[in-house]
């Protein structure tokens, strides 16, 4: 099945800082989603982005199907950014989202 | 976004007793639900595939018989911890597939079996 893998696992910042989420995978998707899940569990779309740049505010995420990868910008980071970023992919015709390891952001204050 | 609504958001209940997750999607119709388990500092895992009206597909080593799932409408996904153990303890979150792409999640319920 398809690989996804997501770098790096561990990130700490200065509030105010910015950072760069990256996410690769093995073969062609039809779906990417990135998520932030909170520290009480809820996973919180961020975006869905097969293809393409979109930007929400401070985030905003880049996706390069041809290379397999994708990336997620957080700018002005604030402590409310805390938590696990995951991203995401289907790449069968069954819908199912493979996901990444991945990524534990911590903002101090 | 749409909105997904997971019930309860945390359970502890006896070893050997059977405890319902319900999954609902607010305003959308979900014709596909997911169901993941998550243990502490890991990613999701994937459990099952529920389509309305017909038999869930399980994950390679997955119980079915222990985690039933039903999704009787387009709206509604239960999943059914059977003759829960202690090693069922975890977290487990659904999501509903809003058309055939994106996909929402529940808030997680937390289940302790003790």
């Amino acid at each position: 099945g398809i690989q996804v893998e997501q770098s790096p696992p561990d990130l700490i910042l200065q509030e105010g800082a910015n950072s760069t989420l990256r996410c690769n995978f093995s073969d062609s998707v039809n779906n990417l989603q990135w998520f932030h899940q909170n520290p009480w569990g809820q996973l919180i779309n961020l975006f869905y982005i097969p293809s393409g740049t979109k930007q929400n505010g401070r985030l905003s995420a880049t996706t390069v199907a041809t290379e397999r990868y994708s990336l997620l910008y957080i700018s002005s980071s604030q402590t409310t950014d805390s938590g696990v970023y995951f991203c995401a992919v289907e790449s069968g015709a069954n819908s199912k989202l493979t996901f990444g390891k991945g990524i534990t952001l911590s903002v101090r204050p | 976004g749409a909105v997904v609504s997971q019930h309860p958001s945390r359970v502890i209940c006896k070893s050997g007793t059977s405890v319902k997750i319900e999954c609902r999607s607010l305003d959308f119709q979900a014709t596909t639900m997911f169901w993941y388990r998550q243990f502490p500092k890991q990613s999701l895992m994937l459990m099952a595939t529920s389509n309305e009206g017909s038999k869930a597909t399980y994950e390679q080593g997955v119980e079915k018989d222990k985690f039933l799932i039903n999704h009787a409408s387009l709206t509604l996904s239960t999943l059914t911890v059977t003759s829960a153990h202690p090693e069922d303890s975890s977290f487990y979150i659904c999501s509903g597939l809003r058309g055939f792409s994106e996909a929402f999640f529940g808030q997680g319920t937390r289940l302790t079996v003790v």
